[in-house]
């Protein structure tokens, strides 16, 4: 079946750890999003990729890294520059051929600290 | 001030209730709105996805969009227990590849 696959499901980091949070597409979605979710705040954007080996930040990119090097994959990186990082996690994608297609959302990840 | 602004609730109704859920926006590039549900510890699901102002239905749910108030509303009609979950509005710009998310409602409908 096609769609956005997010793993894992619940990730743990320890103090000073990076911690890489993996996000699967088999749509051939051009563009891939990486969302940040808290409780009252809504979806908040860290990065965002519209096409392999290029990549923008977000509103919130401080602390996090991506790649694209495969346009199925867009994989987040937590680093422990984040000093917050407790939250749950959200990968979108959405075709770029037709104008203003709508993203659709993986499962998430919810990562928290131990 | 934020872009977006949803209410947050909780909603909570009884079963076959008509709901509505409402945004409000200032930005007026804004041009595609859509609505997505989300189940607790789900991603969000596309609900509906609109362009012009005017109504929208699909089953049971009805979008409309008044771009001259800048107020885009979600109408269930007979809404059951299923429906209980977090609704993000979500609003784009013509260009660009970023939407804007309103902070999400809250309903329970209760059997």
């Amino acid at each position: 079946d096609g769609g956005i696959t997010q793993s894992p499901k619940y990730l743990f980091r320890k103090e000073g750890q990076n911690v890489t949070l993996s996000c699967e597409q088999n749509l051939n979605h051009d563009a891939m999003y990486w969302y940040r979710q808290d409780p009252g705040q809504g979806l908040r954007l860290i990065y965002y990729s519209q096409i392999v080996n290029d990549f923008q930040k977000g509103d919130i990119a401080e602390g996090y890294s991506v790649s694209r090097e495969k346009k199925e994959s867009f994989p987040l990186t937590v680093t422990s520059a984040q000093k917050n990082p407790t939250a749950f996690y959200l990968c979108a994608s959405r075709r770029q051929d037709y104008a203003n297609q709508p993203q659709h959302f993986g499962d998430g990840t919810r990562l928290s600290i131990l | 001030q934020k872009e977006v602004e949803q209410d947050p609730g909780p909603l909570s109704v009884p079963e076959g209730a008509i709901v509505s859920l409402n945004c409000t926006y200032s930005n007026s590039a804004f041009q595609y709105f859509m609505w997505y549900r989300q189940y607790s510890r789900k991603g969000p699901e596309l609900l509906m996805y609109t362009y012009s102002s005017g109504n929208k239905e699909d089953g049971r749910f009805t979008a409309q969009v008044d771009k001259s108030s800048k107020y885009i509303s979600l109408f269930i009609r007979d809404s059951q227990p299923s429906d209980s979950a977090t609704y993000l509005c979500a609003m784009k710009e013509t260009s660009g590849s970023r939407l804007t998310f309103g902070e999400g409602t809250q309903l329970t409908v209760n059997p």
